[in-house]
C-alpha cells in the first residue's frame, strides 16, 4: 500500500497569513500515461464531512476559494492556502488515488494564531 | 441537489453482521463509480471500499477483503455496505461518497467530491 505522510501534524497561522501543508507518497502518484498526479486534498470542519478542495495535485475543485492551490509532482506535494481566514479552521488530508487502496496522510490540524 | 444519506448503522456485537446503505439523488447515478470512507472517533480518514459504475471492478482495503462486500442497485440509485465478522477496530462513521467521475487514471478510481452525513458503527459486546 502506498503511504501518504503528512507535515506537520498541526500549525497555527495568523489572520491573512500563509499556511502550508506538505504530503509525501511512499511512491510515485505520476501516472506516466496523461501526466497527471493522482492526489486530492480535503478539508475537513468539526461535525461535517470532508469536502473536496483539490485534485490532479493542482486542479482546484469548483467553488473553492483562489486562496486555495496545490503543487508538488512525483511523491512530494503540498497545500497551500495564500491568506488565511477564520473559516479555514479545519483538519486537512491529503489522498492518493493512483492505486488501489487508495490511503489518506494523517491529517494537519490548522488553527488561528 | 445532490445528496448521499447513509442508514443502516447501530450498535452490533463483535462477529455480528451490518448493512449500510447510502441513497443517492440529484445526479446520474449510474454513470459514477462510489465509495466507502470510515473515520474512527477523533482519528483520521480511511478508505473502505469502491465499486466502479457497472460493478464490474470492486476494491477494498486489506483488513475488510473477505469480511466486507460493497454492491450497488443502479435502478434504486442506492449504494450499499454488507460487513460480516464485525471487529472492535470496525468501529467508526461510515461515509458514502461520489466518485470524481474523471476519466482515465491507473485505477479507474479518482478522489471524492460529494460526501455523505455518515452513518455510525459500533461494534461492542
Amino acid at each position: 500500500d502506498i503511504v501518504m505522510t503528512q507535515s506537520p501534524d498541526s500549525l497555527a497561522v495568523s489572520l491573512g497569513g500563509r499556511a502550508t501543508i506538505n504530503c509525501k507518497s511512499s511512491q510515485s502518484l505520476l501516472y506516466s500515461s496523461d501526466n497527471n498526479n493522482y492526489l486530492s486534498w480535503y478539508q475537513q470542519k468539526p461535525g461535517q464531512p470532508p469536502k473536496l478542495i483539490i485534485y490532479w495535485a493542482s486542479a482546484r475543485q469548483s467553488g473553492v476559494p483562489d486562496r486555495f492551490s496545490g503543487s508538488g509532482s512525483g511523491t512530494d506535494f503540498t497545500l497551500t492556502i495564500s491568506s488565511l481566514q477564520a473559516e479555514d479552521v479545519a483538519v486537512y488530508y491529503c489522498q492518493q488515488y493512483y492505486s488501489s487502496p487508495q490511503t489518506f496522510g494523517q491529517g494537519t490540524k490548522l488553527d488561528i494564531k | 441537489e445532490v445528496q448521499l444519506v447513509e442508514s443502516g448503522g447501530g450498535l452490533v456485537q463483535p462477529g455480528r453482521s451490518l448493512r449500510l446503505s447510502c441513497a443517492v439523488s440529484g445526479f446520474t447515478f449510474d454513470e459514477y463509480a462510489m465509495h466507502w470512507v470510515r473515520q474512527a472517533p477523533g482519528k483520521g480518514l480511511e478508505w473502505v471500499s469502491g465499486i466502479s459504475w457497472n460493478s464490474g471492478s470492486r476494491v477494498y482495503m486489506d483488513s475488510v477483503k473477505g469480511r466486507f462486500t460493497i454492491s450497488r442497485d443502479n435502478a434504486k440509485n442506492s449504494l450499499y455496505l454488507q460487513m460480516n465478522s464485525l471487529r472492535a477496530e470496525d468501529t467508526a462513521l461510515y461515509y458514502c461518497a461520489k466518485d470524481l467521475g474523471l476519466l482515465g487514471g491507473p485505477t479507474g478510481f479518482n478522489g471524492m467530491d460529494v460526501w455523505g452525513q455518515g452513518t455510525t458503527v459500533i461494534v461492542s459486546s
